[in-house]
């Protein structure tokens, strides 16, 4: 079964500063979708970014990028000049392209992000 | 375009007792699933459904159900309510391929007492 580890329970950011979350997955399939997600107090959960596993450029959507190691089944988002508003917590997803993976994230525990004005 | 609507956002229910959730998803999306979110077990996958069939189920007791209709809406249901079973469900959809993005709803709090 695929599993997906976040190491870190909390970080916390100074505004306009960079900060990077840690993912790390286990898995033996070959082709897969992982996925930032963002849940604000608010509690929806809002999609940050994706990459497809057979891609080896990294992903990138603003201030939000990806680094993407496959062989060592890494996953980190880095949000760079970072806002109030990206305080929330964050869950690394992971999505199989076969079998019973199909169809379902699998979820790391989230880390909580804090963002200090 | 709408998102994925859930309802009620809130309810309380008493032990023994079940609940039924509704989710409607994105217009065009054929695929509905569910996950429960609780403090101690973080996010679980309960079911997945597509065109009225279940494709996946997670580990979950049979007292967890679900159900898909004809124009992609989607229930879950909840027999014999145990504390435990008090959680945030989240109801997500996407066009219903392995390479699509699941987009999700706000999430129903259901409280067991």
């Amino acid at each position: 079964a695929q599993t997906v580890t976040q190491s870190q329970p909390e970080m916390s950011v100074q505004e306009a500063e960079t900060v990077t979350l840690s993912c790390t997955y286990d898995t033996s399939e070959s082709d897969y979708y992982l996925f930032w997600y963002k849940q604000p107090p608010s509690r929806q959960m809002i999609l940050v970014i994706r990459q497809e596993a057979y891609k080896q450029q990294n992903a990138t959507e603003n201030r939000f990028s990806v680094n993407f190691q496959k062989a060592a089944k890494s996953f980190s988002l880095k949000i760079s000049d970072s806002q109030l508003g990206d305080a929330a917590m964050y869950f690394c997803a992971y999505r199989g392209d076969s079998g019973g993976s199909n169809y379902k994230l699998t979820f790391g525990k989230g880390t909580l992000l804090t963002v200090n004005p | 375009k709408a998102g994925v609507t859930q309802t009620p956002r809130y309810l309380i229910k008493t032990r023994g007792q079940q609940v039924t959730l509704s989710c409607s998803p994105i217009s065009g999306h054929r695929s509905v699933s569910w996950y429960q979110q609780t403090p101690g077990q973080g996010l679980q996958f309960l079911f997945e459904y597509f065109s009225e069939t279940q494709r996946n189920k997670g580990n979950f007791p049979g007292r967890f159900s679900g159900r898909q209709f004809s124009n992609s809406r989607s229930e879950m249901n909840v027999s014999t309510l145990e504390l435990g079973d008090s959680a945030l469900y989240l109801c997500a959809s996407s066009p219903g391929t392995n390479r699509d993005t699941i987009y999700f709803g706000e999430g129903s709090w259901l409280t067991v007492v």
